[in-house]
């Protein structure tokens, strides 16, 4: 069955540094990979997708990537400021192709002033 | 547009009661999501519905069903409760009705129905 791993729960990091997240999987090749954002008492928003021929994508300070070699995802925030604190979630489409996505745990990033 | 809303954000219940938590999605989106979040298991999916239908269901006993009206909106149900229950449920829809590798799937969460069940 399909696995998702995010490298750690919880990352703390300084204002202004570059923060990188972690998402692995198992099992599976998936077509997409997206990012969420959820901030507490929130549900997820929506960040990027990105697909499986490309090799990486920016949005704004948000950078990531994806290695369908390594079965790995990297999400990066430069610049990072004390707003972007919040748990960070990766997700993939569920593994027989149902319009449903399979969701990481998550990173709980903390940005220290 | 308006977002995704659920009601109520708060629900306390006791075991062995039944609940109804109900989901508005965005207008024009035709496929409901809902999710279970616990801090332990994180995300896990219930089920989806598109165009009145459950196309797809999650691993969830059968306590736990849901209908999606002529109108897209949503109802989720859960019967004889457990503590274990005790959750954040999300809904999210989504505009894309299409399934496979070209979908995008892009999901647009509400705030989520806080069960506690004591």
């Amino acid at each position: 069955s399909q696995k998702i791993e995010q490298n750690s729960e919880a990352l703390n990091i300084q204002e202004g540094k570059t923060a990188t997240l972690t998402c692995n999987y198992t099992n599976y090749s998936p077509a997409y990979l997206q990012w969420y954002r959820q901030d507490p008492g929130r549900g997820p928003v929506f960040l990027l997708l990105i697909r499986e021929n490309e090799k990486e994508k920016r949005k704004e300070r948000l950078k990531v990537t994806f290695d369908t070699t390594l079965k790995q995802s990297l999400f990066h925030i430069t610049a990072s400021q004390p707003a972007d604190s919040a748990t960070y979630l990766c997700a993939l489409p569920d593994q027989t192709g149902a319009n449903n996505l399979f969701f990481g745990t998550g990173t709980r990033l903390t940005v220290i002033p | 547009k308006a977002g995704v809303t659920q009601t109520p954000r708060y629900l306390i219940k006791t075991r062995g009661q039944q609940v109804t938590l109900s989901c508005s999605p965005i207008s024009g989106h035709r496929s409901v999501s809902w999710y279970q979040q616990t801090p332990g298991q994180g995300l896990q999916f219930l089920f989806e519905y598109f165009s009145e239908t459950q196309r797809n269901k999650g691993n969830f006993p059968g306590r736990f069903s849901g209908r999606q009206f002529s109108n897209s909106r949503s109802e989720m149900n859960v019967s004889t409760l457990e503590l274990g229950d005790s959750a954040l449920y999300l809904c999210a829809s989504s505009l894309e009705g299409s399934t496979g590798r070209l979908a995008k799937n892009i999901q647009y969460f509400g705030a989520g129905t806080r069960l506690s069940v004591l």
